[in-house]
């Protein structure tokens, strides 16, 4: 158990429609990412939060946004739904200690699926 | 900008060794890791590598490491059943925009 808890696991839902996805990191991690896995793309950053701000974003479109609570946890809202956003999600947490390695801790993922 | 390649498949023998590639662009990397995915679950960390180093050894992992080229290697001895998973180069970089870029990941079936 990685200590980074992802709900829902699974998530089905129609073209147009928005969903959020939340990600509670390991106790005392500061530091959220979330990726995105699908079979032809790999595993792609989407975006990174640093106790509450917004530290580092990648290949995350426009209809997608995220942010992480005072309590650290963070939600990723995927809105405007297209058949292509059918991935597996993952969240990942670490502490970001300076002058240590940065070692990600990821959660189980959310599988989402959109018909 | 942040780049980092592996070749997609990798079938061995149980019992063989297998050695799995990545090649990475960011030349500012500080950090390389290779994490290991299982069937249904996240992301593992298995290894790392410093940058200023060029090999490291963990039990059946060898961690290689060619600067000049931009070449990172994983060499798992002895290779069984249960390494079968997906295996991800990352790297780190403190230049530019901070971020923690995934290789595309090599699937390792070992076949009994």
């Amino acid at each position: 158990d990685s200590g980074v808890t992802q709900t829902p696991k699974h998530l089905i839902t129609a073209t147009g429609q928005r969903v959020t996805l939340r990600c509670s990191p390991r106790s005392g991690d500061l530091s959220v990412y979330w990726y995105q896995q699908s079979l032809d793309q790999g595993l792609q950053f989407l975006i990174q939060y640093y106790n509450g701000e917004e530290r580092a974003k990648g290949n995350i479109l426009e209809r997608f946004s995220a942010q992480q609570f005072p309590d650290l946890h963070s939600e990723l809202n995927l809105s405007s739904l297209e058949l292509g956003d059918s991935a597996l999600y993952f969240c990942a947490s670490s502490a970001e200690t300076p002058g240590q390695i940065e070692k990600l801790f990821f959660g189980s993922g959310t599988q989402l699926s959109v018909l | 900008g942040e780049d980092v390649e592996q070749s997609l498949f990798l079938s061995v023998r149980e019992g063989d060794s297998s050695v799995i590639n990545c090649t990475y662009t960011d030349s500012s990397s500080t950090y390389l890791y290779w994490y290991k995915q299982e069937p249904g679950a996240g992301l593992q960390l298995l290894t790392y590598i410093f940058s200023n180093m060029d090999m490291k050894q963990d039990q059946r992992l060898t961690v290689l490491l060619n600067k000049k080229d931009k070449h990172l290697s994983l060499r798992i001895a002895d290779t069984q059943t249960g390494d079968s998973a997906i295996y991800f180069c990352a790297e780190t970089a403190t230049s530019g925009t901070y971020k923690y870029i995934f290789g595309t990941g090599t699937r390792l079936k070992v076949l009994a």
